[in-house]
């Protein structure tokens, strides 16, 4: 079985450049998490989907952040305009309806110049 | 909202020494702990996890015990190798949510 699987690995761009990072999540899984890790920090939830229903944004910085899911499988994250203190790692992050086990992609490191 | 400490922030142990990771959570909510291991450019991976009825939970080397009336939750590594060293992350959830709360991670170190 394929685990979540994330692109691009590593990003470098710009200030305020957009961006983009896509996920596919472990087959089956109804539940796709995004997760910002800033380095040395734990993760931290920027938004949580149920299917294709983001059902938990609160931590989305809406005014430049935006995410997908449309059709309850692959989900993208977008960043316009990419800002300096945005340089961090995005992970990507599934789970069925049967277990709380979140599994994690390999994550997206973005660096912003 | 749920917060979530962890001390120490750095472990260092000689191998084949036991290693104790700790956490504290706020929300008695919270009934869902898992613990993740991170080597460094990795994606974190559950090692063990463990659900607010019950007290403690092993596998192999690693155990988890829990205090719900103190609202603590403690990781315990014993016989340590070199490569357990990682950082280690605790985190807390409503179950309901599904959103985890992490802290703030522990560099462990085993030194051979």
């Amino acid at each position: 079985e394929a685990g979540v699987v994330q692109s691009p690995r590593y990003k470098i761009i710009e200030k305020k450049q957009p961006v983009a990072f896509w996920c596919n999540p472990i087959s089956g899984h109804n539940t796709l998490y995004w997760y910002l890790q800033n380095l040395g920090q734990g993760p931290e939830l920027l938004i949580r989907y149920e299917n294709e229903e983001a059902v938990d944004d609160s931590q989305l910085p809406k005014d430049r952040f935006s995410a997908e899911r449309l059709k309850g499988v692959d989900s993208t994250l977008k960043i316009q305009p990419a800002e300096l203190g945005d340089s961090a790692v995005y992970l990507c992050a599934s789970s069925s309806v049967w277990d709380n086990e979140q599994f994690f992609g390999p994550g997206t490191r973005l660096t912003v110049l | 909202g749920e917060n979530v400490e962890q001390h120490p922030s750095t472990l260092s142990v000689q191998e084949g020494d036991s290693a104790v990771i700790k956490c504290t959570y706020s929300d008695s909510a919270s009934n869902y702990f898992p613990w993740y291991k991170q080597e460094l450019g990795k994606r974190p991976q559950l090692i063990i996890d463990i659900r607010s009825n019950v007290g403690e939970k092993k596998d192999q080397r690693i155990a988890v015990t829990l205090n719900k009336t103190a609202k603590h939750f403690s990781l315990h590594i014993t016989e340590t190798q070199p490569e357990d060293s990682a950082v280690y992350f605790c985190a807390a959830s409503d179950n309901q949510g599904g959103k985890l709360i992490f802290g703030q991670g522990t560099e462990l170190s085993v030194k051979p």
